[in-house]
């Protein structure tokens, strides 16, 4: 059984560009979810997909983010004309969420420099 | 807003010493709660989930659950220098955020051989 996988795992940007990035979740994980972390803080909840309905979105996820998860399966998770204030840790986890059963395991995230 | 508060650390011990970790939640309506471990520059890594009150126990981890005084802890037996990460504390809850998690901001441990 694979892991969560993510891609790119660094991507450097100038401010104002666009950027994308792709999880793909462990195979018949029916939750995914994203999270930004920033130096010296815990992960920070973004939006979360249960198959291909998103669910729950944070506050933190401004008009210039958007997620999808077309098919229930990989997701992708776009900033627009990014800030300076978006350079972070981009952590995808995904979950079976059967039962009580919550346990998310994350992939190994994708770090945004944004210059 | 639901909080969740860890001891800030950073905690140090002896390689072989019990480390004890302790996270303090707002939330009454938590339900699940879990410790990961982070390691400079990675991801956090899942080690312990429990969702009961009482221990729970996996080889040199035991978590600690305490839900009238709203508060967890993970204890490290024999501890390893390769246990020096930051070690977070994750809590869920019901309702319609069902799924999201909570987490302090960690508590970064080091152990000295």
């Amino acid at each position: 059984d694979t892991g969560v996988s993510q891609n790119p795992r660094h991507k450097i940007t100038k401010r104002g560009q666009n950027v994308t990035f792709r999880c793909d979740p462990i195979s018949e994980h029916n939750r995914l979810y994203w999270y930004r972390q920033t130096l010296g803080q815990g992960p920070e909840f973004l939006t979360y997909f249960q198959n291909e309905a998103q669910l729950e979105k944070s506050r933190l996820l401004s008009d210039r983010f958007s997620a999808e998860r077309p098919k229930g399966s990989f997701s992708t998770l776009e900033i627009q004309r990014t800030e300076q204030g978006d350079s972070a840790m981009y952590l995808c986890a995904s979950s079976a969420g059967q039962g009580a059963t919550y346990e998310q395991y994350f992939g190994p995230g994708t770090r945004l420099t944004v210059t | 807003q639901k909080e969740v508060e860890q001891n800030s650390g950073p905690l140090s011990v002896p390689e072989g010493a019990i480390a004890s970790l302790n996270c303090t939640y707002s939330d009454r309506g938590s339900q699940s709660f879990f410790w990961y471990r982070q390691y400079s520059g990675k991801s956090p890594e899942l080690i312990m989930s429990i969702y009961s009150n009482g221990d729970k126990e996996d080889g040199r981890f035991t978590a600690q659950l305490n839900k009238a005084s709203q508060y967890v802890s993970l204890l490290i037996r024999d501890s390893q220098p390769s246990d020096s990460a930051t070690y977070l504390c994750a809590v869920g809850t019901r309702g319609s955020t069902l799924g999201r998690l909570y987490f302090g901001r960690g508590t970064q441990l080091t152990v000295w051989p």
